[in-house]
């Protein structure tokens, strides 16, 4: 499975934007780009995902590297409830119906008042 | 309906006991996965189904048995487990297919006595 890479955590105050990187230098064709985060006592909640152009929803916006050897995902404006763990995950595809979601490490998101 | 049902979400067990977790959804997703979280570790997965057929097993203890009766409904059947398997064990659907996310439950605390 193609590997990403995160910063161990950051820190962030509220209302303001919020830029956490990912590596992916190994991604593959068939690889999409996925964002989930878990916050304290939850399961992974789904944030965003993409292919190659830059994607935006109601919870955040994914930039994605026009070589697709990284990304960055953007959330606007910080609140106390954004304080997670976000994961970077690539999603591998390839020729199976359902693909395979390996968690790295995340980064640690705190956000302060 | 948008959510992965898990039951029960605390489960204390001996050894020597036979307990199964649950999980179901009802969005009609043809994939189901169960994944393995011990504290402060991502998330690692454990099994993946496919249209109700097992398709992927990742080298899990067969003391660990997964069953999916129908596409709404994914079970893990727990026998002869041990302390070390005391985890918080994660279910999630999803489309098949390339692009789409996971939908997780908000899982099983299991404890292993």
């Amino acid at each position: 499975d193609a590997k990403t890479t995160q910063p161990n955590s950051m820190e962030s105050n509220e209302e303001e934007p919020v830029h956490l990187p990912c590596n992916h230098s190994t991604i593959s064709g068939t690889d999409y780009i996925h964002w989930y985060r878990q916050l304290p006592s939850q399961g992974p909640e789904y944030v965003i995902h993409g292919l190659t152009s830059n994607v935006n929803n109601r919870m955040a916006s994914l930039a994605i590297a026009e070589d697709r050897k990284s990304s960055t995902l953007i959330l606007h404006r910080a609140t106390l409830r954004d304080a997670a763990v976000y994961y970077c995950i690539l999603r591998d595809v390839g020729g199976t119906s359902y693909g395979k979601l390996t968690f790295g490490q995340g980064t640690i998101l705190t956000v302060h008042p | 309906d948008t959510e992965v049902t898990q039951t029960p979400k605390h489960l204390v067990m001996g050894m020597t006991n036979k307990k199964s977790l649950k999980c179901e959804q009802h969005m009609g997703h043809r994939a189901m996965y169960w994944y393995k979280q011990k504290a402060k570790k991502p998330p690692e997965l454990m099994f993946v189904y496919s249209y109700e057929k097992l398709s992927i097993n990742e080298s899990v203890p067969s003391r660990f048995s997964p069953e999916c009766p129908n596409s709404s409904l994914l079970n893990l059947h727990l026998h002869a487990l041990q302390p070390e398997d005391s985890a918080l064990y994660l279910c999630a659907s999803s489309r098949t297919g390339r692009n789409y996310g996971y939908t997780f439950g908000s899982g099983t605390r299991l404890t292993v006595v």
